[in-house]
């Protein structure tokens, strides 16, 4: 069975600062993983989409690595900014179609 | 290009009553997935379509929750009777078929049952 870990849970950083949010997943068999970010009371936006045959993936200041083997992805934002704050989400699609995701990393940019 | 549209957005029901939540999927994409969230935990898958056909509905909690999908357009998730437990944020998302395609979510229907 498939489980995804976010660590961590909450961070709060002060703004301008480089931060990393850390997912672990435990089936290194999948098609893909997906960086959404949720502000409160709001939808999912999809931040990045990474295949499993790709190392990265870039979006403006957000960097997405993924690690297969070691069942690992990282989100690396750059130069935060208080509109960043959000609870960010990873998701692995294994086989089949279904995402598993983790339980998010709450992210707090201060100005 | 129109997103995933939800509603309600929000829905507060009695205990024992019925609700029937929407979806209706960026036109064209034959997925079309219902996930859950409640209070402290992860997302979690409930049922999935591929057009009008449910693909996998094995994340259906019980059989209190119903979920159609007409003609392969919009879906319907309906829960009889609602309990306290079934409070959450419901999700749905669509996507093209292909193992390259990632989701697109709606904004969720936040549902409170007292």
């Amino acid at each position: 069975k498939q489980e995804v870990t976010q660590i961590p849970a909450a961070l709060s950083v002060p703004e301008g600062e480089n931060l990393v949010l850390n997912c672990s997943f435990t089936d290194s068999a999948i098609y893909n993983l997906q960086w959404f970010r949720q502000d409160p009371g709001k939808g999912l936006t999809s931040l990045l989409l990474i295949q499993s045959s790709q190392r990265e993936q870039t979006s403006g200041r957000l960097n997405a690595s993924l690690d297969k083997s070691s069942g690992r992805s990282t989100l690396y934002i750059a130069a935060s900014q208080p509109g960043d704050s959000a609870t960010y989400l990873c998701a692995v699609r294994p086989s089949g179609s279904r995402l598993t995701f983790g339980e998010g990393t709450q992210l707090t940019v201060n100005p | 290009e129109a997103g995933v549209t939800q509603f309600p957005s929000h829905s507060v029901i009695e205990k024992g009553q019925t609700v029937t939540l929407r979806c209706d999927p960026i036109s064209g994409h034959d997925n079309l997935y219902w996930y859950r969230r409640v209070m402290g935990k992860e997302i979690k898958f409930l049922l999935h379509f591929v057009k009008e056909s449910k693909q996998d509905e094995s994340g259906m909690p019980n059989n209190r929750f119903l979920a159609e999908r007409t003609g392969g357009t919009y879906s319907t998730l309906k829960v009889q009777p609602a309990e306290l437990e079934d409070s959450g944020v419901y999700f749905c998302a669509s996507r093209p078929t292909g193992v390259r395609y990632g989701y697109t979510f709606g904004s969720g229907t936040r549902l409170t049952v007292v």
